[in-house]
């Protein structure tokens, strides 16, 4: 059964430094994986998704890599900004979307 | 872009009262799905529909649950007799379905916000 596994729950940085967000996975056999935002009390906005064959997957300021044989995927944050303060969360598919319990980030002015 | 469509945003309900929550998928997608959230909790599969029949259905879709796809357009969850512990964020989602589900990419809606009292 996958399970899904976000590190860490909460973190709260300064503006504009760069920061990692951390996703492992007990079943190594995906095809892809997807990085959502949360708002608080809003819906889930995708932010990107690394199919199986890619190592990184970029979107502006954000940097998703996905290593498969470690179970491990990593969301690189750049120059955060107070706008990037939401919950972050990491997804596989097996028949649905197995998420994690997300990593709440608070980005200070 | 095209995107996924729930209504109402927010329902409140009383205890043992039916509700319908509504969604409009992407429309050439064939997959849809239903999850849903509890306050503070992680975001979990409800059931999932394809070809007009469930594919896949979770241990929390118990009888209470059922999924319709009424139209060409609509696809809607129903609970029968909402509990207290009903109370969640409701989201749909749909995907291509050229692949096997666990190859795409599923696009989610806004979510529905559920309070049963």
């Amino acid at each position: 059964k996958q399970e899904v596994t976000q590190i860490p729950a909460a973190l709260s940085v300064p503006e504009g430094e760069n920061l990692v967000l951390n996703c492992s996975f007990t079943d190594s056999a995906i095809y892809n994986l997807q990085w959502f935002r949360q708002d608080p009390g809003k819906g889930l906005t995708s932010l990107l998704l690394i199919q199986s064959s890619q190592r990184e997957q970029t979107s502006g300021r954000l940097n998703a890599s996905l290593d498969k044989s470690s179970g491990r995927s990593t969301l690189y944050i750049a120059a955060s900004q107070p706008g990037d303060s939401a919950t972050y969360l990491c997804a596989v598919p097996t028949s649905k979307l197995v998420f994690g319990a997300g990593t709440i980030l608070r980005v200070k002015s | 872009e095209p995107e996924v469509t729930q209504t109402p945003s927010h329902q409140v309900t009383q205890m043992g009262q039916e509700v319908i929550l509504r969604c409009v998928p992407i429309s050439n997608h064939l997959y849809f799905y239903w999850y849903r959230q509890i306050l503070g909790q992680k975001v979990e599969f409800l059931v999932s529909f394809y070809n007009n029949e469930i594919s896949e259905k979770s241990e929390i879709f118990d009888d209470q649950f059922s999924v319709e796809r009424p139209d060409g357009s609509n696809f809607t969850l129903k609970i029968r007799s909402t509990k207290l512990e009903d109370s969640a964020m409701y989201f749909c989602a749909s995907s291509e379905g050229r692949l096997a589900g666990e190859q795409e990419t599923q696009y989610f809606g806004p979510g529905t916000r559920l309070l049963v009292l």
